[in-house]
């Protein structure tokens, strides 16, 4: 089945170290995302790509790190300078605007990060 | 920026309806979501707004007047897997991206039985 397969499910960090989230997307979309979220609040968009070798920063990139060397992976390095990193992050992808598939977003399951 | 407001949470009886609005204060328009997400999980798709007026689909509609900045979703015969938080969210007018989206902080329905 397509979909968007998000992993560790949960990850615990200590204070100082990086981690990263993988994402990895098999419907063929263009562009990805990762929002984040926190109780109560709504989600924020941390980093986009649009297409591959190229990503741009959303509303709260600091403290992220992103790569896109592959249409199908987008993963989120969490880094030390990210004083308040506990949260549920979310990766997404969509098509292109005018395409088809462009009008929905679709979201992976999510992981949660803990910082120790 | 968006401003995005939202109720904080609702209450309904099983079988009942429940009505959520959505307003929101935008520089410009490209379109409205509704996502539901359970405690824990990844949003859900539920539907998309860019026209005036509503969309139907199944037990639940939703309604858009860009002119008020005012959406609403629309549950009906209100069943207890509907109890979610569910999120309004516009997409980003002058956005180079399709995805980029500002959401509001979501409602939570409690359905009781």
């Amino acid at each position: 089945d397509g979909g968007i397969t998000q992993s560790p499910k949960y990850l615990f960090r200590k204070e100082g170290q990086n981690v990263t989230l993988s994402c990895e997307q098999n419907l063929n979309h263009d562009a990805m995302y990762w929002y984040r979220q926190d109780p109560g609040q709504g989600l924020r968009l941390i980093y986009y790509s649009q297409i591959v070798n190229d990503f741009q920063k959303g509303d709260i990139a600091e403290g992220y790190s992103v790569s896109r060397e592959k249409k199908e992976s987008f993963p989120l390095t969490v880094t030390s300078a990210q004083k308040n990193p506990t949260a549920f992050y979310l990766c997404a992808s969509s098509g292109r605007s005018g395409q088809r598939s462009g009008n929905t977003i679709y979201f992976g399951e999510g992981s949660w990060l803990t910082v120790v | 920026g968006q401003n995005i407001d939202q109720p904080t949470e609702m209450t309904a009886t099983e079988g009942a309806i429940v009505q959520i609005n959505c307003t929101y204060q935008t520089s410009g328009f490209n379109g409205l979501f509704w996502y539901q997400q359970h405690a824990g999980e990844a949003p859900t798709f539920l539907s998309y707004n860019v026209l005036d007026g509503l969309e139907e689909k199944g037990r639940f509609s939703s309604f858009l007047s860009r002119s008020k900045g005012y959406s609403y979703l629309l549950l009906k015969e209100l069943q207890m897997k509907d109890s979610a938080s569910y999120l309004c969210a516009v997409r980003d007018p002058y956005g180079d991206s399709w995805g980029k989206l500002q959401f509001g902080a979501g409602t939570q329905v409690v359905v009781t039985p």
